[in-house]
């Protein structure tokens, strides 16, 4: 399978733990986008990559929230101090670089966090 | 700011009917690309249709069309020929063009449910 995966699937943590999950995306994807969805609600970004660099972060993002990606392949996304708040699906997508930002985005299983 | 409204929060329809989902946003861009991504349970979500805002043409993806009217910004979805397997979460999505910006807004969803 050539799709999105994630890892873990599936994290129950602590509050005040830390916790990394990880996105591979498609190989000749050069864009990776993070999105968040609660229980009810559509997916929210919270950021993305064009290769290693991260260009765009929404203010959902709060200063506990830290994303990387390391030479333009998987990423990974860590969440600082857990709040019982930060429960939830966190969705990776990636998609092919080209004008106009209209290219399909193809999403991951998710990782489904809850903050006990 | 951007927004996504679907105004059904659930919706069912019978085997081989035809069921339109309803979907509006909101934008002062005029160049963006919409969106419906379909999420069934415990699985990823994957692209349904997709729709440029410079087209007149609606765009249509074998049993599932859209019914895109821009000065109205509204873009409904229809399913022919319901089956089983279109149980699911729709989500209706844009994206802006040439912005620089490549987050999807999404709406909160409908749940449609597909009755033997």
């Amino acid at each position: 399978d050539t799709g999105v995966s994630q890892d873990p699937r599936h994290k129950i943590t602590k509050r005040g733990q830390n916790v990394t999950f990880r996105c591979d995306p498609i190989s000749e994807h050069n864009r990776l986008y993070w999105y968040r969805q609660t229980l009810g609600q559509g997916p929210e970004f919270l950021t993305y990559f064009q290769n290693e660099a991260q260009l765009e972060k929404s203010r959902l993002l709060s200063d506990r929230f830290s994303a990387e990606r390391p030479k333009g392949s998987f990423s990974t996304l860590e969440i600082q101090r857990t709040e019982q708040g930060d429960s939830a699906m966190y969705l990776c997508a990636s998609s092919l670089g080209t004008s106009g930002g209209g290219n399909e985005q193809f999403f991951g299983p998710g990782t489904r966090l809850t903050v006990l | 700011a951007q927004t996504v409204t679907q105004s059904q929060p659930e919706m069912s329809v019978q085997e081989a009917e035809t069921v339109t989902l309803s979907c509006t946003y909101d934008t002062s861009e005029s160049n963006y690309y919409l969106f419906w991504y379909k999420q069934p349970p415990s699985r990823q979500m994957i692209l349904v249709i997709r729709q440029e805002a410079y087209k007149q043409q609606n765009a249509t993806e074998n049993r599932f069309s859209v019914n895109f009217q821009k000065a109205a910004k509204s873009f409904s979805l229809k399913i022919s020929d319901s089956q089983l397997g279109d149980t699911a979460m729709y989500f209706c999505a844009f994206i802006i063009s040439g912005a620089g910006s490549y987050q999807l807004t999404f709406g909160k969803g409908t749940k449609l449910s597909v009755i033997p």
